[in-house]
């Protein structure tokens, strides 16, 4: 398994508030992925990186941003949660046309 | 607009008995991915069907895919308890970056009752 971490593993924030949270891979895997994951949604892209400084948005980006300035870290932003924000994060990655490797998740709850 | 659908969405099944899980897409993807996720967990790669007519099979589970058909099936032999979990099937397709973004389905939530 592909040694993918994410972090803060569970968060609780504040309306308004801006939270960061961080996808850590030792895999040197090129490509990274942030999703959320909401009942009957399935999981819906946000961002994506497919190199250092490289990202683009997927489906569900507004309200979210992204970094990427190290090949092992990709930080998602949400700069001023909001309820509807409340989700299960989870990051993936891979290095080629394969399947991807998932992190733990990351439990969000904007209050 | 791009779409993966899994149908159903729910099943519950006894002990012992077969059943199939199907994901439709509306791409044109030749790829298709299974993964199992349970319940407060992360998800789990099951399978890569890379090709038209690609079957894999993993204990219980069976996955093939029709290209032409945009159908994948996930098929469970002899269901056990611990095939509970929730299944998604997901497509890749090209983005502008030149790399592939990742659709998935909604999942199939899979009981297996004793």
């Amino acid at each position: 398994d592909a040694g993918i971490t994410q972090s803060p593993r569970h968060k609780v924030t504040e309306t308004g508030t801006p939270v960061t949270l961080r996808c850590h891979q030792t895999e040197n895997h090129r490509y990274m992925y942030w999703y959320r994951q909401d009942p009957g949604h399935g999981l819906r892209l946000i961002h994506y990186s497919y190199g250092v400084k490289d990202t683009d948005k997927g489906e569900v980006s507004d309200g979210y941003s992204v970094s990427r300035s190290k090949t092992e870290d990709f930080l998602l932003t949400l700069e001023s949660a909001t309820s509807s924000q409340t989700s299960v994060y989870f990051c993936a990655t891979h290095s080629g046309r394969e399947t991807q490797y998932f992190g733990p998740g990351t439990r969000l709850l904007v209050l | 607009e791009l779409k993966v659908e899994q149908n159903p969405l729910f099943l519950s099944m006894q002990e012992g008995k077969n059943y199939t899980i199907y994901c439709n897409y509306s791409t044109t993807s030749d790829r298709l991915y299974w993964y199992r996720q349970d319940p407060g967990k992360s998800l789990e790669s099951l399978f890569v069907l890379l090709s038209n007519g690609a079957v894999k099979q993993e204990g219980r589970l069976m996955a093939s895919l029709d290209t032409k058909a945009r159908l994948s099936t996930l098929h469970i032999t002899a269901a056990v308890h611990d095939l509970s979990a929730t299944y998604f099937c997901a497509v890749d397709v090209r983005a502008t970056s030149g790399t592939y973004k990742y659709i998935f389905g909604t999942g199939t939530r899979l009981k297996v009752l004793a």
